[in-house]
């Protein structure tokens, strides 16, 4: 099945630990997105990416970093320097930058304490 | 991009349709209407999306005003997965555009 894929659901850190979060999709496609959803508020964009090496800042993009070395992989990492990283975190795809559907994961609900 | 305004919340009986409202009174010319879910602790899910005419698709119809300052989503038979937030959302195509998700309407769907 093609879809998108985010590991782990849940993660726990301790502050001050860098966290790397993982988004694989299997769609083919070019443009892939990383939003920040915080309780009962919608989604936040922080870093999104239209082709495979090149990546731009989103809204939000202060304490975190990301890299696409391949077309199918767009990992997030949460550094230290991110004052509040407790969020649930979304990544998507699409088979263009802007084009119309944004396909999503599942999410991961990361906790730092 | 131009900002939508939603109701917090509405509710609808299984079964009846669920007439979702959208204001976008400063949209432009080239922005497009887009709907989006969210079902709890899941991600968003497209649902359909318009420029001026109206659009059905096998979840919903969407139907967009004359001047394009509002929109509707309809769902013609909710049922009680359709429980979910739905946000509206005014985008350009292209490079470089992008998606703004606002706090959107949470519909509940009772028995």
């Amino acid at each position: 099945d093609g879809g998108i894929t985010q590991s782990p659901k849940y993660l726990f850190r301790k502050e001050g630990q860098n966290v790397t979060l993982s988004c694989e999709q299997n769609l083919n496609h070019d443009a892939m997105y990383w939003y920040r959803q915080d309780p009962g508020q919608g989604l936040r964009l922080i870093y999104y990416s239209q082709i495979v090496n090149d990546f731009q800042k989103g809204d939000i993009a202060e304490g975190y970093s990301v890299s696409r070395e391949k077309k199918e992989s767009f990992p997030l990492t949460v550094t230290s320097a991110q004052k509040n990283p407790t969020a649930f975190y979304l990544c998507a795809s699409s088979a263009r930058q802007g084009t119309y559907e944004q396909y999503f994961g599942p999410g991961t609900r990361l906790t730092v304490t | 991009d131009a900002k939508t305004t939603q109701p917090p919340s509405m509710d609808c009986a299984e079964g009846r349709a669920a007439n979702l409202p959208c204001n976008h009174s400063t949209i432009s010319g080239n922005e497009y209407v887009y709907w989006y879910r969210q079902i709890h602790s899941q991600g968003p899910q497209y649902i359909i999306h318009g420029l001026k005419n109206n659009e059905t698709n096998e979840m919903a119809s969407l139907i967009i005003t004359e001047d394009r300052k509002s929109s509707t989503l309809i769902l013609p038979h909710a049922t009680l997965r359709d429980t979910a937030v739905y946000y509206c959302i005014v985008s350009a195509t292209g490079a470089n555009s992008k998606l703004t998700f606002g706090k959107g309407i949470t519909l509940s769907v009772r028995p």
